[in-house]
């Protein structure tokens, strides 16, 4: 079974500019989720999709970040501008459904550096 | 709100040691605990599951358990390997505040040494 992607894998922008990540799930998962990694820190949720709609987007800065996941499948998280505070990992995570007894699983990351 | 907090924060042991990392977390109200490792640069690998109806799960030299009263679980690695080096995060899913959200502790850094 192929696991969660992710690409890229390493993205350095300067502050101000934009930038956009991908992700494509485990076939047959209808939960979606990403979360941000800053170094030392455990990964913190930032949006939860169920097939294409958001769940819980609470931790989400919605004034520079937005992400969608059309169609159900894969979803694009994007940060327009970025700042040096967004420098972190971010990683996409799969799971089933949105039963909270499941497994989550999760992609290699993409590790953002804003300069 | 949920708070998870792992100690210790890194972790040194020669080869061959058996160890134990900790997990506790505040409120108790929780669906499931999950343990995870992370390598650097790579994405997170799901270790063990424990639903909050369970007391413990095993998998090969791992076995963690899980006190949902105290609010405490434990991580523990059998006959440690330096291929065991990596970060172990631990995750609570709650019924409180966003249920929906796993909350994950800052981890702890492990170092086997040959």
């Amino acid at each position: 079974e192929a696991g969660v992607a992710q690409s890229p894998r390493y993205k350095i922008i300067e502050k101000r500019q934009s930038v956009a990540f991908w992700c494509n799930p485990i076939s047959g998962h209808a939960t979606l989720y990403w979360y941000q990694q800053i170094l030392g820190q455990g990964p913190k949720l930032l949006i939860q999709f169920q097939n294409n709609g958001v769940v819980d987007d609470s931790q989400l800065p919605k004034d520079r970040f937005s992400a969608e996941r059309l169609k159900g499948v894969d979803s694009t998280l994007k940060i327009q501008p970025a700042k040096l505070e967004d420098s972190a990992v971010y990683l996409c995570a799969s799971s089933f459904d949105r039963d909270r007894g499941r497994e989550q699983y999760f992609g290699p990351g993409t590790r953002l550096t804003v300069t | 709100k949920q708070e998870v907090t792992q100690i210790p924060a890194a972790l040194s042991v020669p080869e061959g040691e058996n160890l134990v990392l900790n997990c506790s977390f505040t409120d108790s109200a929780i669906y499931n605990l999950q343990w995870f490792r992370q390598d650097p640069g790579k994405g997170l690998t799901s270790l063990l599951l424990i639903q909050s109806s369970q007391r413990e799960q095993t998998s090969g030299r791992l076995n963690a358990s899980l006190d949902k009263s105290s609010g405490r679980s434990t991580l523990y690695i059998a006959a440690s390997q330096p291929g065991d080096s990596a970060t172990y995060l631990c995750a609570v899913r709650s019924y409180s505040g966003s249920a929906r959200q796993l909350t994950f502790g800052s981890g702890t850094q492990l170092t086997v040494l040959p």
